[in-house]
């Protein structure tokens, strides 16, 4: 198992702006999938990127992969304040467990 | 219908005591989690249990003791709680060893 370090380690950003965090990882994967965590609530996986894709999207949400340097990062465009939370990258090897980071705290004003 | 329920939700208990969290999943997956999270929002992985058999255990003081009665429930057991106990601890379950499913939390405080 390995775990992924996540970059920025606090984001605070006005709403309508982009939002970047990165997550750097050891060793090779099979994908790597970002998870979200609102306070005081459990983490829910927002997407995943598979190790041979290196852009993905789903609504405002864009995650590149670059195996060859062994990074991630998620990018949230046009953020709201209801994306406040801690997001956490968790890269994934068949047969292992996911670990998590300490993630990105993440803080959208109005 | 929630997917992962943990319960209960607050545990307020005295430094000594013995208490139990439950963990139920109606996914269908065969893989269960314990985590503990603590004030610093480290979430750190404590047991996994794969069709009722235990397949990771991290370093935990053997007062924590996980139970699976079945491949849906996985509860956790702690004795002689002590002040460092106290943190949120989360469920999870997933298919295999993949995408993961959490509960609610259950928050933990020990006095």
């Amino acid at each position: 198992s390995q775990q992924g370090e996540e970059d920025p380690q606090a984001l605070s950003i006005q709403e309508g702006e982009n939002a970047t965090m990165n997550c750097s990882y050891k060793t090779s994967i099979n994908n790597l999938q970002w998870y979200r965590q609102n306070s005081g609530r459990g983490l829910v996986h927002l997407i995943l990127i598979r190790s041979n894709e290196r852009e993905k999207h789903s609504g405002r949400l864009r995650v590149t992969l670059d195996t060859s340097k062994k990074s991630s990062s998620l990018l949230i465009t046009a953020s709201r304040a209801a994306d406040t939370a801690s997001y956490f990258c968790a890269p994934y090897q068949a047969g292992t467990a996911l670990i998590f980071g300490k993630g990105t705290t993440l803080s959208v004003s109005s | 219908d929630t997917a992962v329920s943990q319960t209960p939700k607050y545990l307020v208990t005295q430094m000594g005591n013995d208490k139990s969290i439950k963990c139920e999943q109606n996914l269908g997956h065969d893989t269960m989690y314990w985590y503990k999270q603590d004030s610093k929002k480290f979430l750190k992985i404590m047991f996994s249990y794969n069709n009722k058999e235990l397949i990771i255990n991290e370093t935990v003081p053997n007062r924590f003791s996980p139970k699976s009665p079945d491949k849906a429930h996985l509860n956790l057991h702690i004795n002689s709680l002590e002040l460092g106990d106290s943190a949120v601890y989360f469920c999870a379950s997933s298919q295999g060893l993949d995408i993961q499913y959490f509960g609610a939390g259950t928050r933990l405080s020990v006095l």
